[in-house]
């Protein structure tokens, strides 16, 4: 099946600076990647995704590469501020063949990311 | 819009009392139906996916069970709970339809047990 690892597990930045969080996948087959923020005891609320025929994507201060070659994605979140602080999954996922296959994300372990004011 | 109920948010369970987890999604027919659960506040761990009433996978060998009765509605049980249970139970639901690759997964807001 397929696997994800997200680096780093912690990260804390100064207000301001740039934030990077980087993910692997090991199934080629995978086609979509989405990105959740997870504030303490609140679930994961998606933040920005990105699908495997697009290489960049940006939201406001939020952007996410994906390579397909190198099996690897990136967050990058610019102009960081203390209400960017919560832990951040990246996921991947394969689509069955079939339109009731359904679908399943498969998480990466979580980056806590801390801006310091 | 489409929402997602799970309830009870909070459940203190003796070891080896049975439990029941309840989800219902509004809005959308047919969803994809997801139970997760996390640990420690980290890792998202896939209990069990069903794409129908009555159809579920499962993906980690436990003692927990899942059914689904009703299109909109998951429901995540145990006979006897371990102390290893305990955790952050989120339910989640996708479209089943509509794009070509996999979709975005939408949580509810999870029910947290303790197994004392």
């Amino acid at each position: 099946g397929e696997n994800v690892e997200q680096h780093p597990s912690t990260l804390s930045v100064q207000e301001g600076d740039s934030a990077v969080i980087k993910c692997t996948y090991s199934d080629s087959a995978s086609n979509y990647f989405p990105w959740y923020k997870q504030e303490l005891g609140k679930r994961p609320q998606l933040i920005i995704d990105i699908r495997s025929n697009v290489g960049e994507k940006k939201d406001q201060r939020i952007a996410v590469t994906l390579n397909k070659t190198a099996k690897h994605f990136s967050l990058h979140i610019t102009e960081t501020q203390p209400e960017d602080s919560a832990v951040y999954f990246c996921a991947a996922s394969i689509r069955g063949p079939l339109e009731t296959s359904g679908s399943r994300l498969t998480f990466g372990e979580g980056t806590q990311l801390t801006v310091n004011p | 819009s489409q929402t997602i109920h799970q309830w009870p948010a909070t459940l203190v369970q003796p070891v080896g009392s049975p439990l029941s987890l309840e989800c219902t999604v509004e809005g959308t027919s047919n969803p994809n139906l997801y139970w997760y659960r996390q640990a420690a506040g980290r890792g998202l761990q896939l209990l069990f996916y069903s794409v129908g009433i009555g159809q579920i996978s499962s993906e980690v060998p436990q003692n927990l069970s899942a059914s689904r009765p009703q299109d909109r509605q998951f429901i995540l049980s145990s006979k006897k709970l371990l102390l290893s249970d305990s955790g952050f139970y989120l339910c989640a639901w996708s479209p089943l339809t509509g794009a070509v690759s996999g979709n975005t997964i939408y949580f509810g807001e999870g029910s947290w047990l303790t197994v004392v």
